[in-house]
């Protein structure tokens, strides 16, 4: 059984840093594409970053690009993001979702219970 | 970027009776070369993941119940519930993957009449 387990969220002044994980099991990680989405409170999806199975390929939304890195550690299953300089706009539930293919197709067929972000004074 | 826009905002259909989304791309999602359209339908309940129900524009996903149909090409699409029942109340979206940035429509609130 596919499993995504997201951690990592928390509350935030503007300007801070959190790095979420998302812990993957149940499938060849390794071998599918892993993407993070975010939900602001009572409001639509947003996609925010894909990384390919290897991890040689990444794409960013422009909100979140330069200030976060998606990455991955394969050989523990799990996936990361780092994200600094946080704004109160970036306050949502980030889902972690897996790929249908190893490459950034962008299809996601498998989401995590998601991890809360809130960045406030 | 590819802006998807849903209508409409929300329905409400009785138990048994269709329900119809539409959705337009600002450009085409189709990729002619292999004539395949890069748009997939989720489908969100209240407190809930998104589930993925179709992508390719049609193809159903595993599991999806085969009342749950999507057809277009191009920049127009729909996803239909053909006999809606009480599990179906949800918001869907449609979201295109012909590049990033992969967008998402604005969501389709699903009701009971």
């Amino acid at each position: 059984e596919v499993q995504l387990l997201e951690s990592g969220g928390g509350l935030v002044q503007p300007g801070g840093s959190l790095r979420l994980s998302c812990a993957a099991s149940g499938f060849m990680f390794g071998s599918y594409a892993m993407g993070w989405v975010r939900q602001a409170p009572g409001q639509g999806l947003q996609w925010v970053s894909v990384i390919s199975g290897t991890g040689g390929s990444t794409h960013y939304a422009d909100s979140v690009k330069g200030r976060s890195t998606i990455s991955r550690d394969n050989s523990k299953n799990t996936l990361y993001l780092q994200m600094n300089s946080l704004r109160a706009e970036d306050t949502a539930v980030y889902y972690c979702a897996k790929d249908l293919t190893g490459d950034c197709l962008g299809v996601f067929d498998f989401w995590g219970q998601g991890t809360k972000v809130t960045v406030s004074s | 970027d590819i802006v998807m826009t849903q209508s409409p905002d929300s329905l409400a259909v009785s138990l048994g009776e269709r329900a119809t989304i539409n959705c337009k791309s600002s450009q085409s999602v189709l990729y002619s070369s292999i004539n395949k359209n890069f748009l997939a339908w989720y489908q969100q309940k209240p407190g809930q993941p998104p589930k993925l129900l179709i992508y390719w524009a049609s193809t159903r996903e595993s599991g999806v119940p085969d009342r749950f149909s999507g057809r277009g090409s191009g920049t127009d699409f729909t996803l239909t519930i053909s006999s809606l029942q009480a599990e179906d109340v949800a918001v869907y979206y449609c979201q295109q993957y012909y590049d990033t940035p992969y967008t998402f429509g604005g969501g389709t609130k699903v009701e009971i009449k």
